[in-house]
Order: structure tokens, then sequence, then C-alpha cells
């Protein structure tokens, strides 16, 4: 079965440090890119960035670029975003999803497919 | 950026009503559209790709339409485990984004 499973939910301090993972399996990690998508409580989805892990590509949305870093471990399949200092506005949904190609009349789209379960990250004093 | 702004935000039906969600981009993005649904609690699922090709498994009560900077999601006949948010998605570079939403609620 293909599929992303995200690491637990985090209650963290504004300043601190963290790390949230996202594992792949049941498919090539390293074919698929894989992209992060940020959920406020009771809002829309927004796009955070993404990252090839075949080669490590990483493009992020201008609105998260400096906030956030995305990395992968191919050795391990797992994708990862990371803040150096949560503020408290890094509350929010965390969901990591597979990128993958699909095909209609001639022409390949790229979806996000499969999804992670979600990280729920509380930044709290 | 190109920006998705999607009509209604919220929409009130019934079971057995059709309902249609509207998409608007900031520029022509051609058929690099997909929608997804998202019920309460759960991650985003994805419905239709390239503006208008049914994802594998959803069913066909569910269409999109549309090029260029203006796109539909129909559903024909609203079932129960249809009430959820909706968003579009273009897929026209890297720089991707989201619409806003549509919770679709139960009147």
């Amino acid at each position: 079965e293909v599929q992303l499973v995200q690491s637990g939910a985090e209650v963290k301090k504004p300043g601190e440090s963290l790390k949230i993972s996202c594992r792949g399996s049941g498919y090539k990690f390293t074919s698929y890119y894989i992209g992060w998508v940020r959920q406020m409580p009771g809002k829309g989805l927004e796009w955070m960035g993404i990252i090839y892990p075949g080669d490590s590509d990483t493009r992020y949305s201008p609105s998260f670029q400096g906030q956030v870093t995305i990395s992968a471990d191919k050795s391990s399949s797992t994708a990862y975003l990371q803040w150096s200092s949560l503020r408290a506005s890094d509350t929010a949904l965390y969901y990591c999803a597979r990128r993958g190609p699909y095909y209609y009349d001639n022409s390949v789209y790229f979806v996000f497919d499969i999804w992670g379960q979600g990280t729920m990250v509380t930044v709290s004093s | 950026d190109i920006q998705l702004t999607q009509s209604p935000s919220f929409l009130s039906a019934s079971v057995g009503d059709r309902v249609t969600i509207t998409c608007r981009a900031s520029q022509g993005i051609s058929s690099n559209l997909a929608w997804y649904q998202q019920e309460p609690g759960k991650a985003p699922k994805l419905l239709i790709y390239a503006a208008s090709t049914l994802q594998s498994g959803v069913p066909s009560r569910f269409s999109g339409s549309g090029s260029g900077t203006e796109f539909t999601l129909t559903v024909s006949s609203l079932e129960p485990e249809d009430f959820a948010t909706y968003y579009c998605h273009q897929l026209n570079s890297f720089l991707l984004t989201f619409g806003g939403g549509t919770k679709v609620e139960i009147k």
C-alpha cells in the first residue's frame, strides 16, 4: 500500500526548534516530489514547498522561503519540515503529500495524490 | 504567483441538490487544475485533475470543466458524504497555489 506516515503532534514554546517527518512506503520514494501544506486552525490549504528526494531539488513558496527548511533522507524514505525558531503563528496542521504524475491527452499533470495524516503543531508559551 | 479565487466560499444545500463551485485563476493555466475534497478531520482527497479528469474511484456525480482562467466543479446530486470543503489547486508551475476553499454544508 502506498502511504505517507507523519510524526506525531507537537507542543512547543515560542523560540524553540522543531523538525517533523513524513515517511513514504509502498513506492519508490526517490522518484516522486514530496510537498508540505499548512492548514491553520479553521483555514484553508497553503502550499509551503516541495522537495525531490532523488536529488534534493527544493522549491519554496515565497510566503515560506526563509521561514522553514525542507529536507529528505533517501536512506530512510523520509522527508522533513523544520523550524529553527517557532512562533505562535506557526500553530497549524501540517500535511505532507506525494506529487504524482498523471497522464491525460498526451500531457502530464503533477498532482498531490497521496497525503499523510497530518501533524498538529501547537506553539504556545 | 498565480492566485485562485473560489466562489462561493460557503454553500448550503440539501441532499439531491446539484451544486457548482467556481475557481478563477489570475492568469491562464490551460488545464493545469485539480480539485480536492476535505472532510472534517481528514486529509484532502484528490477528486479531479487536468481540470476535468476524474481520479480513479471518485463517483461519477462529480465533474469538472474549464480551461484557461475559469473552472467549475459540479456535483450532480449531493450525497450525505459530499458535505465537505472543496479546494481547487493550480499545477502550472512550481509556485503552486490553492484556492481559498468552498465549504458545502447541509441546509
